[in-house]
């Protein structure tokens, strides 16, 4: 079975550019969370979707956006790059949302350099 | 919301040798504690996970246990090898949301 994917792998952007980030989640799976780690530290929460509906939302500025389609599958958008914006932005997937107590299963991420 | 503290930063054993690290969580609603580990330009793979209805969890050289009194819960990894080298997080449920990681522990596994 395959697992989460996520593309791209890797991307260089400029500054005040617009990235889309992209998430397939295990097949089966209805929810899908977005998480940024930038180098040294942990996973930070950025979004949560459920049957694609928005679940939660972490402590992003307006510049981050995301939707999740029919097929469970998901995009994160960021509008108006910034230097601190360089991360490995890393999807993850889980049978239903996160309030059922459910685990959560990450995909390889997509490294993202804004120069 | 939720805060989780991990303990050690970073944490060098020899091979052969026993490892521990504990983290402690805020809100003592949350009832379900992953564990993550993460290898260098890897993404984070579930290694084992502890539900408060239970105090211990064991999967081999790993174990998990929990004190819900303490708000703690702590990850062992007995006999380890080279290959138990990576980042360890440990994470928490944030109002449902999502989860909440802890900043991570390097272990270094000395041959």
């Amino acid at each position: 079975d395959a697992g989460v994917t996520q593309s791209p792998t890797h991307l260089i952007k400029t500054r005040g550019q617009h990235v889309t980030l992209r998430c397939s989640p295990i097949s089966g799976h209805k929810s899908v969370s977005w998480y940024q780690q930038v180098l040294g530290q942990g996973p930070q929460f950025i979004f949560q979707y459920y049957e694609k509906e928005e679940r939660g939302r972490g402590n992003f500025p307006d510049r981050f956006s995301a939707r999740q389609f029919p097929n469970y599958s998901s995009e994160l958008n960021v509008n108006a790059l910034l230097l601190g914006d360089s991360a490995l932005y890393l999807c993850a997937s889980s049978t239903g949302p996160t309030s059922s107590g459910n685990t959560i299963y990450f995909g390889e991420g997509s490294w993202l350099t804004v120069v | 919301g939720e805060n989780v503290e991990q303990h050690p930063s970073t944490l060098s054993v020899q091979e052969g040798d026993s490892a521990v690290i504990k983290c402690t969580y805020s809100d003592s609603a949350s009832n379900y504690f992953p564990w993550y580990k993460q290898e260098l330009g890897k993404r984070p793979q579930l290694i084992i996970d502890i539900r408060s209805n239970v105090g211990e969890k064991k999967d081999q050289r790993i174990a998990v246990t929990l004190n819900k009194t303490a708000k703690h819960f702590s990850l062992h990894i007995t006999e380890t090898q080279p290959e138990d080298s990576a980042v360890y997080f440990c994470a928490a449920p944030n109002y449902g949301q999502n989860f909440v990681f802890g900043p991570g522990t390097r272990l270094s596994v000395l041959p």
